[in-house]
């Protein structure tokens, strides 16, 4: 089955900064890659998803890049807010959902 | 539509008794899945369903916790008996497969504490 890992486990970085996040994957057949990000107390919402057929993808301040060769995509927030401050999950998955696997989270600090 | 519902939002109970965990997923969506979350161990996936078939169950801790899904509209997770490391957040998720795999929207979860 599909194996997920994700690095750094805890992220600290100045308001302003940029915070990358990355992980790797394990099954080939994965095509479907999301992000969530979870406030404390709060559940897992999804902030950008990115499919096998591109190799990045921007939403203002956020964008994930996919190398399919390493088995990498990773996260990439740009000057970041407070309010970044969470949990961000990474996860895989084939086209049909199957073997959707979460990575074990980072959670990101924001310091102004 | 009130998005994915999930009852009840806190669960207390005693070692031994039987927890029953329910879901109302949104309105179309034809995938379902139940989610465990601890700090030791991240957010684990239960169980999930198509179109009330499940489909995936290897994530089911043991016998003692069962799924079900009687209609599109309505889901059950039963730990029978609880025991304390059952303490965590249980989250319901649901989704539309449509044209590929897509969003999955989470219920706001059950934190359930088993004493």
């Amino acid at each position: 089955g599909e194996n997920v890992e994700q690095h750094p486990s805890t992220l600290s970085v100045q308001e302003g900064d940029s915070a990358v996040i990355k992980c790797t994957y394990s099954d080939s057949a994965s095509n479907y890659f999301p992000w969530y990000k979870q406030e404390l107390g709060k559940r897992p919402q999804l902030i950008i998803d990115i499919r096998s057929n591109v190799g990045e993808k921007k939403d203002q301040r956020i964008a994930v890049t996919l190398n399919k060769t390493a088995k990498h995509f990773s996260l990439h927030i740009t000057e970041t807010q407070p309010e970044d401050s969470a949990v961000y999950f990474c996860a895989a998955s084939n086209n049909y959902g199957q073997n959707f696997v979460f990575g074990p989270g980072t959670r990101l600090s924001v310091l102004p | 539509d009130a998005g994915v519902i999930q009852s009840p939002r806190h669960e207390v109970t005693e070692m031994g008794q039987e927890v029953t965990l329910r879901c109302k997923p949104i309105s179309g969506h034809d995938y379902l899945f139940w989610y465990r979350q601890t700090m030791m161990r991240g957010l684990e996936l239960l169980i999930y369903f198509n179109n009330n078939v499940p489909i995936d169950d290897s994530g089911m801790p043991e016998d003692r916790f069962s799924a079900k899904m009687p209609n599109a509209s309505f889901s059950t997770l039963k730990i029978q008996p609880s025991e304390p490391r059952d303490s965590a957040v249980y989250f319901c998720a649901s989704s539309f497969l449509g044209r590929g795999v897509g969003e999955q929207f989470f219920g706001p979860g059950t934190r359930l504490t088993v004493l």
